[in-house]
């Protein structure tokens, strides 16, 4: 049974720090990965969307890289901002047709 | 693009009573999803659509949850009768298709349940 861990389940840092969030899973046998954002009473954002095939992905300050054989996923924050306020979560889908396991995020603080 | 629609955005409900939720997805996605987010805990599928089918309600409590996508367009989520437990946000999802490049995800505001 998958299971998707994410720690620390809080990180507060100062304006300007690049920071690493983190993601682990149980099982390798991943079909994809994705990353998302969620503010405070708002839905979830998706940021970067992994394949099984890629090792990383990039997208403006963000970059996340996937390492299945060790079941590891991180989330690159360059340059952080206030407005990177929020939690991030990860998920992972084991097969084209599987379910989308969540882990439990991480709450971020950037201070001005 | 119009984003994922749902509403009501807040409902309060007795335990035992009835309530519906409904979500328009994304004009052409093909796949539905909807998620129960206990506060401070990342979203739990509890049932996945593509187009009318039903891919995935592993995790729907069937005794109280139902769900049905008409015509492959919009959902609603009905839970009868309510309990305490179910007190959460209730997010809908929805993506071009499942798998490759075209299952990212795009959620709509949610809707937040207390049940007292």
């Amino acid at each position: 049974k998958q299971e998707v861990t994410q720690i620390p389940a809080a990180l507060s840092v100062p304006e300007g720090e690049n920071l690493v969030l983190n993601c682990s899973f149980t099982d390798s046998a991943i079909y994809n990965l994705q990353w998302f954002r969620q503010d405070p009473g708002k839905g979830l954002t998706s940021l970067l969307l992994i394949q099984s095939s890629q090792r990383e992905q990039t997208s403006g300050r963000l970059n996340a890289s996937l390492d299945k054989s060790s079941g590891r996923s991180t989330l690159y924050i360059a340059a952080s901002q206030p407005g990177d306020s929020a939690t991030y979560l990860c998920a992972v889908r084991n097969s084209s047709a599987s379910k989308i396991i969540f882990g439990s995020g991480t709450r971020l603080s950037i201070r001005p | 693009e119009a984003g994922v629609a749902q509403s009501p955005r807040y409902k309060i409900i007795e335990k035992r009573q009835s309530v519906a939720f409904w979500c328009n997805p994304i004009s052409g996605h093909a796949t539905l999803y909807w998620y129960q987010q206990i506060l401070g805990q990342g979203p739990k599928l509890l049932i996945q659509f593509q187009n009318n089918g039903v891919v995935d309600d592993s995790q729907l409590p069937k005794d109280r949850f139902s769900a049905e996508r008409l015509k492959g367009v919009d959902s609603t989520l009905k839970i009868q009768p309510a309990k305490l437990e179910d007190s959460a946000v209730y997010l809908c999802a929805s993506s071009q298709a499942s798998g490759g490049n075209t299952d990212t995800q795009y959620f709509g505001p949610g809707t937040r349940l207390t049940v007292l």
